[in-house]
């Protein structure tokens, strides 16, 4: 099945600094990514769209200029979070969607999310 | 109303028995319906897709789709304590643009 790889697993930054997740896609193209970030005893609140060679798309309430997306390639997305803070510290996950199992339906795999402390 | 409703448990079945977890969402335009499995500290897993009405089964795990009453059930059958996790439904929903929106998630409990 599609695979999906999220790096680094885990992070303990200090107040004030930034910090880059990366998610790739392993064995398929992915034109589309998703952020989410789950907080704990939560769901999976959907963060940003992030779309290969253009601007990502932020859900309402998150601050684009805070949570930083890149999407320069076709297996590479990047969130940076910028000048973080202790309410920041959250459970970052990516996704994509593998296009090539059935087309636009096709269900989100996920990589295996980033666990992010600010202290 | 949320998009993605689930019961929030847990559920606390014994070994052996089927646990069966409802979801109910509130777009009728939505196609795509999924189950995800995740354990604590971890991200979800894939365990089922539906799209049509009816049952759809794969191995110990049966989903069922109703539109007309806009509900998704999955059923765990001869639960084990391995399947001791959350259980997140998540929808297509149409009016939101096609995203995938999730349910809070139900937390199971297989007791030996």
């Amino acid at each position: 099945g599609a695979v999906v790889s999220q790096h680094p697993s885990w992070v303990i930054c200090k107040s004030g600094t930034s910090v880059k997740i990366e998610c790739r896609s392993l064995d398929f193209q992915a034109t589309t990514m998703f952020w989410y970030r789950q907080f704990p005893k939560q769901s999976l609140m959907l963060m940003a769209t992030s779309n290969e060679g253009s601007k990502a798309t932020y859900e309402q309430g998150v601050e684009k200029d805070k949570f930083l997306i890149n999407h320069a390639s076709l297996t590479l997305s990047t969130l940076t979070v910028t000048s973080a803070h202790p309410e920041d510290s959250s459970f970052y996950i990516c996704s994509a969607r593998d296009y090539r199992a059935s087309g636009g339906w096709s269900p989100l795999h996920f990589g295996n999310g980033t666990r992010l402390t600010v202290t | 109303q949320k998009e993605v409703e689930q019961n929030s448990g847990p559920l606390s079945v014994p070994e052996g028995a089927i646990a069966s977890l409802n979801c109910t969402y509130s777009d009728r335009g939505s196609q795509s319906f999924f189950w995800y499995r995740q354990y604590s500290g971890k991200s979800p897993e894939l365990i089922m897709s539906i799209y049509s009405n009816g049952d759809k089964e794969d191995g110990r795990f049966t989903a069922q789709l109703n539109k007309a009453s806009q509900y998704v059930s999955l059923l765990i059958r001869d639960s084990q304590p391995s399947d001791s996790a959350t259980y997140l439904c998540a929808a297509l929903i149409k009016a939101a643009g096609n995203k995938l929106t999730f349910g809070g998630g139900t937390r199971v409990l297989v007791k030996p």
